[in-house]
């Protein structure tokens, strides 16, 4: 089945911790985004990688980081200085057409 | 800055009735995305809207996009109770990579029996 992964479905950050989250595509699509989604608002972007090995800030960077290193995979790491990391978080990809698709999306909740 | 802005933000129909959510947006796009979330879930593509004047229709639902006035329009009717979820428009702007994406706040739908 082709599609897109996210893990984990619900992930727990102590205070000061840095936690990864992965996100795996096997559509071969060329671009991956990350989005954070607040409760009651819209998605708001905040990494994206149009190709491999490259990639670009979003709206809300601060206290975040990703990687490229394969076409397949674009974890985003949420350090210690994202001070309110509690959210709802979303990756999708996009081919070189006008559809993006997304994840099932990992809840991360600070405890 | 482009910015989007959906209202009503909360809408609360009987079944049966119909009902439109409107989708402003600031700058030029040459490209409107309808996506339906239901609660703790991802969101479902409803419409992809990609020129002036496009309409497009789905059971229920109608989408269609004035590129001139920047508005996009979800039309809903004969509401069921099935259609309760949020709904969200997404623009993104002409020569940009295609998910990078501003979305509206949202609107909740709820419908009533």
């Amino acid at each position: 089945d082709g599609g897109i992964t996210q893990s984990p479905k619900y992930l727990f950050r102590k205070e000061g911790q840095n936690v990864t989250l992965s996100c795996e595509q096997n559509l071969n699509h060329d671009a991956m985004y990350w989005y954070r989604q607040d409760p009651g608002q819209g998605l708001r972007l905040i990494y994206y990688s149009q190709i491999v090995n490259d990639f670009q800030k979003g709206d809300i960077a601060e206290g975040y980081s990703v990687s490229r290193e394969k076409k397949e995979s674009f974890p985003l790491t949420v350090t210690s200085a994202q001070k309110n990391p509690t959210a709802f978080y979303l990756c999708a990809s996009s081919p070189r057409v006008y559809e993006a698709f997304f994840g099932q999306g990992t809840r991360l909740t600070v405890v | 800055e482009l910015k989007v802005e959906q209202n009503p933000l909360f809408l609360s129909m009987q079944e049966g009735k119909n009902y439109t959510i409107y989708c402003n947006y600031s700058t030029t796009s040459d490209r409107l995305y309808w996506y339906r979330q239901d609660p703790g879930k991802s969101l479902e593509s409803l419409f992809v809207l990609l020129s002036n004047g496009a309409v497009k229709q789905e059971g229920r639902l109608m989408a269609s996009l004035d590129t001139k006035a920047r508005l996009s329009t979800l039309h809903i009717t004969a509401a069921v109770h099935d259609l309760s979820a949020t709904y969200f428009c997404a623009v993104a702007p002409g020569g940009t990579s295609y998910g990078k994406l501003t979305f509206g706040q949202g609107t909740i739908l709820t419908v009533h029996p």
